[in-house]
């Protein structure tokens, strides 16, 4: 139980473009979910919090007009990179906090999306 | 806010030897300290969490233990084999909070 899926897992676009990325709890409502960010060799970045239904609680020196969070439903939320440049090529991993009663502390992280912008 | 230091960055370890990997925090009022597990291209995957009112726990090859005197924790992975081979990050979170502060990790190689 617990899972955590990421769609797409890799994705390749065009500098200037905006690439959507869902991530999903497939067996239990995440009431709050979390986006990370992480460069090669170096640990796990936390970007914002999505709380379903509000809006999303972005980390200091994280741009929110350029990474736009949504979290519709208790089991999907969409990171959306606009406007995206080649600084923005990272490894984006989404988690979601278990359901009270169950795993509630714990962070179940899906496997990352892996955005390279040209 | 919460500061998590871990050590070493990197760990070579022979095929059947144990790896220590030790973390620190500077929030007394952290009460949940997870060990991630996180492969080439994957996500981080739990493998062992500790509680503050707990000093140790084991999950056959893998145990952790909590120092909240001293703010530190450790993961020990007991006859290592190739595929511990992975990096390992620890995390620590404050009180009733949703915020995971997370060390900085650790390049485990389990040499055959």
């Amino acid at each position: 139980g617990a899972v955590v899926s990421q769609h797409p897992s890799w994705v390749i676009c065009k500098s200037g473009t905006s690439v959507k990325i869902e991530c999903r709890s497939l067996d239990f409502q995440a009431t709050t979910m979390f986006w990370y960010r992480q460069f090669p060799k170096q640990s796990l970045m936390l970007m914002a919090t999505s709380n379903e239904g509000s809006k999303a609680t972005y980390e200091q020196g994280v741009e929110k007009d350029k990474f736009l969070i949504n979290h519709a439903s208790l089991t999907l939320s969409t990171l959306t990179v606009t406007s995206a440049h080649p600084e923005d090529s990272s490894f984006y991993i989404c988690s979601a906090r278990g359901e009270r009663g169950r795993g509630y502390n714990e962070q179940f992280f899906g496997p990352g999306t892996r955005l390279t912008v040209l | 806010g919460e500061n998590v230091e871990q050590h070493p960055s990197t760990l070579s370890v022979q095929e059947g030897d144990s790896a220590v990997i030790k973390c620190t925090y500077s929030d007394s009022a952290s009460n949940y300290f997870p060990w991630y597990k996180q492969e080439l291209g994957k996500g981080p995957q739990l493998i062992i969490d500790i509680r503050s009112n707990v000093g140790e726990k084991k999950d056959q090859r893998i145990a952790v233990t909590l120092n909240k005197t001293a703010k530190h924790f450790s993961l020990h992975i007991t006859e290592t084999q190739p595929e511990d081979s992975a990096v390992y990050f620890c995390a620590a979170r404050r009180g009733t909070g949703n915020q995971f502060y997370f060390g900085t990790g650790t390049s485990l190689t389990v040499i055959p």
